[in-house]
This record gives structure tokens, sequence and C-alpha cells, in this order.
């Protein structure tokens, strides 16, 4: 069963604006991850943020989780065309368990 | 590195065939793989776990005859899907995890469309 509510559904913005996609859930977690989906590809892995951190950093991605509010967002500063693609967060219990993806969210950069 | 191929990348076949699908991890040792199915415009749904040199637990729903899951090595997951019919066609995603690297982030194949005529 999915896990993870990500929103918006689809997000379109232009090149050169930040995008923020929202990722709630509803039991504890171990970990939270984001993935990242070209079109009739598979997923890549993003950036993981584990359940005792509340921020995470990587080039242009800011990864934030609030585990009160079984909430994260993902931030990609200075979007490009190239950042188009689905984003999915997904949550895990623990060492080597499944991840429950979320829905994801269309992210369309218009040059 | 942690690179997973995945082959084909396309397949169509007629309905009441089987079709196998793999999938290796190239420079790591998978000692689990997952194998999702995923319908236009949503999400991934995790169809079974497969670890290595045992039986591949099935998520509620999955047919365990229809979707034939064999892990015999470190490095290679195979997704039969016998008798395909029409209803089977989707995009079925492998992915691995491995002891060694981060072990709670997985690493995917491109994906296999599989269309069922």
């Amino acid at each position: 069963s999915q896990q993870g509510e990500e929103d918006p559904q689809a997000l379109s913005i232009q090149e050169g604006e930040n995008a923020t996609m929202n990722c709630s859930y509803k039991t504890s977690i171990n970990n939270l991850q984001w993935y990242r989906q070209n079109s009739g590809r598979g997923l890549v892995h993003l950036i993981l943020i584990r359940s005792n951190e509340r921020e995470k950093h990587s080039g242009r991605l800011r990864v934030t989780l609030d585990t009160s509010k079984k909430s994260s967002s993902l931030l990609i500063t200075a979007s490009r065309a190239a950042d188009t693609a689905s984003y999915f967060c997904a949550t895990d219990a623990g060492a080597n368990s499944k991840l429950t993806f979320g829905k994801g969210i269309t992210l369309s950069v218009r040059p | 590195g942690a690179v997973v191929s995945q082959h084909p990348s396309r397949v169509i076949c007629k309905s009441g065939t089987s079709v196998k699908i793999e999938c290796r991890s190239l420079d790591f040792q998978a000692t689990t793989m997952f194998w999702y199915r995923q319908f236009p415009k949503q999400s991934l749904m995790l169809m079974a776990t497969s670890n290595e040199g045992s039986k591949a637990t099935y998520e509620q729903g999955v047919e365990k005859d229809k979707f034939l899951i064999n892990h015999a090595s470190l490095t290679l997951s195979t997704l039969t899907v016998t008798s395909a019919h029409p209803e089977d066609s989707s995009f079925y995603i492998c992915s691995a995890g491995a002891t060694g690297l981060a072990k709670n982030i997985q690493y995917f194949g491109a994906g296999t469309r599989l269309s069922v005529l």
C-alpha cells in the first residue's frame, strides 16, 4: 500500500526558479529517500535522510524531514530543463527493509 | 558504481506466451533484489522481494505462480511472467540492494515495458 503522499501532483516552473515538493507519510520510518524517474526509465536515488536528521543538502538539492508532522520536502534550487522528471519519496522501516513509494510528482521545467 | 542492468527493455508477445526478464547487478553483489510493477502515471507497486538462494517473498495479491522469481546468484535475478495476458501489460522495474553499500538505498534497472497482444 502507498505510504507517501506527495504534493503537488504536478508542478510546472520556469528554468532558474526553485521547485519545492512535499511528501507526507503515515507510519514510523527509519529513513526517507527521494528518487527521480525520467519518462520510461528506472529510478535514480537522489538523497536519503535518516529519521534523526532534520535537513540534508546535496548539490542543488535540499531535503527536510519533520517526523512530528510525518512530512518531508525536497527543494531543487535554480532548476534546469534537465530536471524535468517524476520525483518520488520512499520510506523504509529499517536496514534491508522494503521501500514504500509515494504516488510521485511530475515536475516540468520550461526552458 | 552500483549499476543494475535490466533486459530486455521492451518486449511484445502474444497472449499465452511466457516472458523472462533479467536483472543483473554489474559491479556489486546484490543480496536482495526487488521487483516492481508500474502503471502509466502511477507509482511503483512492489511485487516481490528476492533474496539470493531462497524463495522470493511476494506481496499480497501477487500470484507467485504467475510471476516466477529466481535469484540464483548474487548478481542475477529473473522474473518470468507465465502465460502472459493483455492485463499483464505494464512497466516492470527491478532494483537491488547490497551488503557493503548503503543498505537502504536501492539501485534500479531501466525497466522493461511488456506489451501482450
